[in-house]
């Protein structure tokens, strides 16, 4: 089963904007990922952010963790055409497994 | 160097029959995972090795499926009497034992007629 959702599941903007996404997760977790598809095939992962981190950078990238609202937002700034993908965020429970829970995935458009 | 791959790409096949779907991870690798992402949904764990200890196979739906990994490198997941709702992508990803983020493979897309 999903570990949680993410909002908004579709959004639409323009080049030059910032997007932002949110994910959600019922359980805890020992870190929260964020990954990239394009073209329903394989994921690329971009940031992982520990249980006891709030924020991380990476680039035009910055992903926050809320662990007491079991939430995390990622922000990717300055959008690009080249951005337009889905966008899930994955959660691992404990540091005895490396299996991932993904959530449901935003689909992002930055139009041109 | 080489990422993961995946064979077949596509495969489609009668409800009924049985199939194979093949993954290499990267080599040197000892975590190797299957995943199942149908139609605009997110991905749904299947199976994890780790190394040679026993593989969580919590996430398998039922028992017509079923994975092995061989000498710690290759892996094939089977789906045996296959149903029209194992249509899906199946996508395996491999990560080294000490780093977290996982590296996915492009994925066999399954469909059942």
């Amino acid at each position: 089963s999903q570990q949680g959702e993410e909002d908004p599941q579709a959004l639409s903007i323009q080049e030059g904007e910032n997007a932002t996404m949110n994910c959600s997760y019922k359980t805890s977790i020992n870190n929260l990922q964020w990954y990239r598809q394009n073209s329903g095939r394989g994921l690329v992962h971009l940031i992982l952010i520990r249980s006891n981190e709030r924020e991380k950078h990476s680039g035009r990238l910055r992903v926050t963790l809320d662990t007491s609202k079991k939430s995390s937002s990622l922000l990717i700034t300055a959008s690009r055409a080249a951005d337009t993908a889905s966008y899930f965020c994955a959660t691992r429970g404990s540091s005895n497994t490396g299996k991932l829970i993904f959530g449901q995935g935003t689909t992002l458009q930055v139009k041109p | 160097g080489a990422g993961v791959s995946q064979s077949p790409s596509n495969k489609v096949t009668e409800k009924g029959k049985d199939v194979e779907l093949r993954c290499d991870p990267i080599s040197g690798h000892t975590a190797l995972y299957w995943y199942r992402q149908s139609l605009g949904q997110g991905l749904e764990f299947l199976i994890y090795f780790q190394g040679n200890s026993a593989p969580d196979k919590s996430g398998l739906p039922s028992d017509r499926f079923s994975a092995e990994r061989t000498g710690g490198s290759v892996s094939t997941l089977t789906i045996q009497r296959t149903q029209q709702e194992d249509s899906a992508v199946y996508l395996c990803a491999s990560s080294s034992q000490t780093r977290n983020e996982q590296y996915f493979g492009p994925g066999t897309r399954l469909t059942v007629t």
